[in-house]
C-alpha cells in the first residue's frame, strides 16, 4: 500500500509562535506533495503543491511567506505556519502523488495523511 | 466560489438499502471526478473516480454516474453497510498543468443505520 503519516496530529500554540507540521511519504517516494486546511464544516481547500527540489507553487489567496513549504526529499515536505494566530487554526492535511501507483484510468494515485488540527490561543 | 458542491450535509440510510450521495460542479475545465471517504480523526480515503468521458463506473457495490451536462454526478451504494457511515468528499481535476490538484466539496455525512 502507500502510507502518508503527519506529525504531529495535534498541536496548541500560543499567537504569534511558528508550527511546524511534516508530511512523510513511508512507503514511497513522492516528487509531489500537496497541502490542504479545512475548516470547521468546509470542504479541504488546497493551499499549495510541494515539489521536490523546487520552490512550493500556492493558491491563490494564500500567503507564501506565512506557510513556508519545503519539500526537501522524497519523502518528506514541510509546512511552517509563521507567526500563528487563532485565525489560523484549523485542519491541515497532506497528500502524496505515488507515481509507483499511478493508474492514470482512475486517478487514484494521491494518498492522504491523517491530518494536524492546529489550535492557536 | 465553491466550484464543487455537495448541498446535503448528512443522509440517514436503514442497511441493505440504497444511498445516493450528490454533488454539482460549475468548472467546465474540470475532467475528472473522485469520490473519497474519511472517517474522523483520519484522511480521504479514494474510493472510486470517474473521467468525463465516461457517464458510469461501477466497482463492486460502488457506482459513480455522471451528466456532464447538468454538471452533477452521484455516488451509488448498494447494499448500504454500517461500515459505510462515514464522511464523503466529492473531487473534481482538471487536467494539463493542474494534474493532481483537487477540488473539494464540503462533504455528505453518511450514516448507515442496522
Amino acid at each position: 500500500g502507500a502510507v502518508v503519516s503527519q506529525h504531529p496530529s495535534w498541536v496548541i500554540c500560543k499567537s504569534g509562535t511558528s508550527v511546524k507540521i511534516e508530511c512523510r511519504s513511508l512507503d514511497f517516494q513522492a516528487t509531489t506533495m500537496f497541502w490542504y486546511r479545512q475548516f470547521p464544516k468546509q470542504s479541504l481547500m488546497l493551499m499549495a503543491t510541494s515539489n521536490e527540489g523546487s520552490k512550493a507553487t500556492y493558491e491563490q489567496g494564500v500567503e507564501k511567506d506565512k506557510f513556508l513549504i519545503n519539500h526537501a526529499s522524497l519523502t518528506l515536505s514541510t509546512l511552517t505556519v509563521t507567526s500563528a494566530h487563532p485565525e489560523d487554526s484549523s485542519f491541515y492535511i497532506c497528500s502524496a502523488l505515488n507515481p509507483g501507483l499511478a493508474d492514470l484510468t482512475t486517478r487514484g494515485e494521491q494518498f492522504f495523511g491523517p491530518g494536524t488540527r492546529l489550535t492557536v490561543l | 466560489d465553491q466550484q464543487v458542491k455537495q448541498n446535503s450535509p448528512s443522509l440517514s440510510v436503514q442497511e441493505g438499502r440504497i444511498s445516493i450521495l450528490n454533488c454539482d460542479y460549475t468548472n467546465s475545465m474540470f475532467d475528472y471526478f473522485l469520490w473519497y471517504k474519511k472517517y474522523p480523526a483520519e484522511g480521504p480515503t479514494f474510493l472510486i473516480s470517474i473521467s468525463s468521458i465516461k457517464d458510469k463506473n461501477e466497482d463492486g457495490r460502488f457506482t459513480v454516474f455522471l451528466n456532464k451536462s447538468a454538471k452533477h454526478l452521484s455516488l451509488h451504494i448498494v447494499p448500504s453497510q454500517p461500515g459505510d457511515s462515514a464522511v464523503y468528499f466529492c473531487a473534481a481535476a482538471a487536467g494539463g498543468t493542474s494534474y493532481g490538484k483537487l477540488t473539494f466539496g464540503q462533504g455528505t455525512i453518511l450514516t448507515v443505520h442496522p
